[in-house]
């Protein structure tokens, strides 16, 4: 079974573009979270969907935005990049979403470094 | 104060040494507990995952969770150089009804050959 796939690997923009980073889940998984990685803060959560609602939103700006498609697929937007938005951006996928049996399976992050 | 505490590290063992990772929380809702290994450029892989006090065991992996201390830990046994990465603890709270995870900040690892 494929794992979680994160597009594209690597991106490098300038301050106060715009960017959009994709997510294919696990074949059959329905919740996906998107995480965001940096050496000081660690890993911290931004949203997830299931069933193309948002579920949850963690502690970030309105320029942090995400979607999710009927094919589970899910899409995170980053609008007026600032330096401070480099990180690596995680995704995540389980098959439920809120029981004891639902833990997430990452991708391997795109990594995105604002100039 | 974080939610979540982990010593950073870094750790560093030689070969065939018993590891011991830690992680505190603060949140006595956390009830269900996972942790993850990340090597360098890739995602973090789940190790284990438990829903309840007590002992785990998987492996040369131990998970162990105290509730009444707020405290887990992820032991190694028999440690290889293979285990050199970082291991991030990571829990949910129960009441919250979707898959919001809080994670420590992960401990660096390195087994010396």
């Amino acid at each position: 079974k494929a794992g979680v796939t994160q597009t594209p690997r690597y991106l490098i923009k300038t301050r106060g573009q715009q960017v959009t980073l994709s997510c294919s889940p696990i074949s059959g998984h329905r919740s996906v979270s998107w995480y965001q990685q940096t050496p000081g803060q660690g890993l911290q959560f931004l949203f997830e969907y299931f069933s193309e609602t948002q579920r949850n939103k963690g502690n970030f700006p309105g320029r942090f935005s995400g979607r999710q498609f009927s094919n589970s697929r899910s899409e995170m937007n980053v609008s007026t990049l600032e330096l401070g938005d480099s990180a690596l951006y995680l995704c995540a996928s389980s098959p439920l979403i809120g029981t004891a049996n639902s833990p997430l399976h990452f991708g391997n992050g795109t990594r995105l470094t604002v100039t | 104060q974080k939610e979540v505490e982990q010593d950073p590290g870094p750790l560093s063992v030689p070969e065939g040494a018993i590891v011991s990772l830690n992680c505190t929380y603060s949140n006595s809702a956390f009830q269900y507990f996972m942790w993850y290994r990340q090597y360098s450029r890739k995602g973090p892989e789940l190790l284990m995952y438990t829903y309840s006090s007590g002992n785990k065991e998987d492996g040369r992996f131990t998970a162990q969770v105290d509730k009444s201390s707020k405290y887990i830990s992820l032991f190694i046994r028999d440690s290889q150089p293979s285990d050199s990465a970082t291991y991030l603890c990571a829990m949910r709270n129960v009441r919250n009804t979707g898959n919001q995870f809080y994670f420590g900040t992960g401990t660096s690892l390195t087994v010396i050959p």
